[in-house]
């Protein structure tokens, strides 16, 4: 997880309230990305940036929301947390290149209660 | 729909000889194909790359093979260890811009001494 780390580690939190996550590099990667993985769905992928201020939706973007204002924080933010969005999220890294491997974090897990 | 499957069921296997895990999938055009492995707690970790032109990859003791035809890639483990058990997932990318990936489900590996 070098060069890359997500917080909070662990967050419960109640239906209905905000929540913002947060992923930070050091590694100066243009591209980034947010997934979720839960229990037969694997990993998809919510939204990812590909540049300051570059946002595009994945697969799975209803009731999140994403900002990128500088090159090394990606923000994840639940607008009004569901249950159905209780799940571990990973942030994950890219250079630019087709092919590039992902260097992702070591994960959020969220509790919506 | 793109589909993209691993074997859901663990792959047990005594140590020493070789695990070979399968990713078939559907409806998917990818330009290239990634394997990595994800420890419990922990985000997935970059193996192995392979493009649609290339048969094989290798790397120590990992094998990746990319059938476009069949639709299909299986990955090797060689002179399996202990420490190899672990889930391993396949993506999935296009040449589409964002360098984005899709995943399969994983299947674990546990490696008997």
């Amino acid at each position: 997880d070098a060069g890359i780390t997500q917080s909070p580690r662990h967050k419960v939190t109640e239906t209905g309230t905000p929540v913002t996550l947060r992923c930070h590099q050091t590694e100066n990667h243009r591209y980034m990305y947010w997934y979720r993985q839960d229990p037969g769905h694997g990993l998809r992928l919510i939204h990812y940036s590909y540049g300051v201020k570059d946002t595009d939706k994945g697969e799975v973007s209803d009731g999140y929301s994403v900002s990128r204002s500088k090159t090394e924080d990606f923000l994840l933010t639940l607008e009004s947390a569901t249950s159905s969005q209780t799940s571990v999220y990973f942030c994950a890294i890219s250079e630019s290149r087709q092919g590039d491997g992902y260097t992702f974090g070591s994960g959020t897990r969220l509790t919506v209660v | 729909s793109q589909k993209i499957e691993q074997n859901s069921e663990a792959l047990n296997i005594q140590e020493g000889k070789t695990a070979t895990l399968t990713c078939n999938y559907t409806n998917y055009s990818p330009a290239y194909l990634q394997w990595y492995r994800q420890d419990p707690g922990r985000g997935p970790v970059f193996l192995l790359l392979i493009r649609e032109n290339e048969k094989e990859k290798r790397k120590e003791r990992l094998k990746v093979t990319f059938d476009t035809t069949l639709k299909q890639s299986l990955f090797h483990i060689t002179a399996s260890q202990p420490a190899d058990s672990a889930t391993y997932l396949c993506a999935l990318g296009t040449t589409a811009a964002g360098n984005k990936l899709t995943f399969g489900g994983g299947t674990r590996v546990l490696v008997k001494p």
